[in-house]
């Protein structure tokens, strides 16, 4: 596809389950993001793929929280024993690796509802 | 680290006025700065940008000045439509990185 595409685009699960969501971004893009958009919280980093290199992990909130890049394209984020404050549309996004000043890309995230 | 902050909304105008979204940023290094917009129900979408001291981005009237006497990158417009009602994020990104920071968004309402 042309853009980021997110799945599923909706998600409710019960506290306590895990969950996987996933991100395909824009074909050629070295640098993958993922953030968590809670009400009244603005956009919070959870972490960064650049290329072959190490991912930033330095956002997540907690070890139940992790996400792997498969091939330098599809990532899953997933996050064990959900709980409520995880309730949040998570957001990915994707850009070339062209430095700073590179614009991202964005998909349309995944709302995930814990109840 | 480096931090984004930007003003507190809902900032709300009648159509026609002039719109000020104040952002500043901390950042050991030359970062650069953004606007992203989100419209209701639409994805995250890149507005503006600069990526030196001094640049003015702009994009559909909007515009921003990077400041760095002052670390500020704050948006303007100077007649706002109902169209432009979204929510408006600062970020910036740094070194020879992609990895952008954002502040909390600006939610703007815009009024006939």
């Amino acid at each position: 596809g042309a853009g980021v595409s997110q799945s599923p685009s909706n998600k409710v699960t019960e506290k306590g389950k895990d969950v996987e969501l996933r991100c395909d971004p824009i074909s050629g893009h070295t640098a993958l993001y993922w953030y968590r958009q809670s009400l009244g919280q603005g956009l919070e980093f959870l972490i960064y793929f650049q290329g072959n290199s190490a991912p930033d992990k330095s956002g997540l909130p907690s070890d139940r929280f992790s996400a792997e890049r498969t091939g330098g394209s599809v990532s899953t984020l997933t996050i064990q024993r959900t709980q409520q404050e995880d309730s949040a549309v998570y957001l990915c996004a994707s850009s070339p690796n062209r430095g700073s000043g590179t614009e991202a890309f964005f998909g349309q995230g995944t709302r995930l509802t814990v109840v | 680290g480096n931090s984004v902050t930007q003003m507190e909304g809902p900032v709300t105008l009648s159509e026609e006025a002039f719109l000020t979204i104040n952002c500043t940023y901390t950042a050991t290094g030359y970062p650069s700065l953004f606007w992203y917009v989100q419209y209701p129900g639409e994805g995250l979408q890149l507005l503006l940008k600069a990526t030196k001291a001094d640049d003015k981005g702009s994009n559909k009237g909007f515009e921003a000045t990077y400041r760095k006497e002052t670390t500020s990158f704050h948006l303007e417009k100077g007649s706002v439509q109902v169209s432009d009602s979204a929510v408006y994020f600062c970020a910036l990104s740094e070194g020879n990185t992609d990895k952008l920071i954002f502040g909390t968004g600006t939610r703007l309402q815009v009024f006939p």
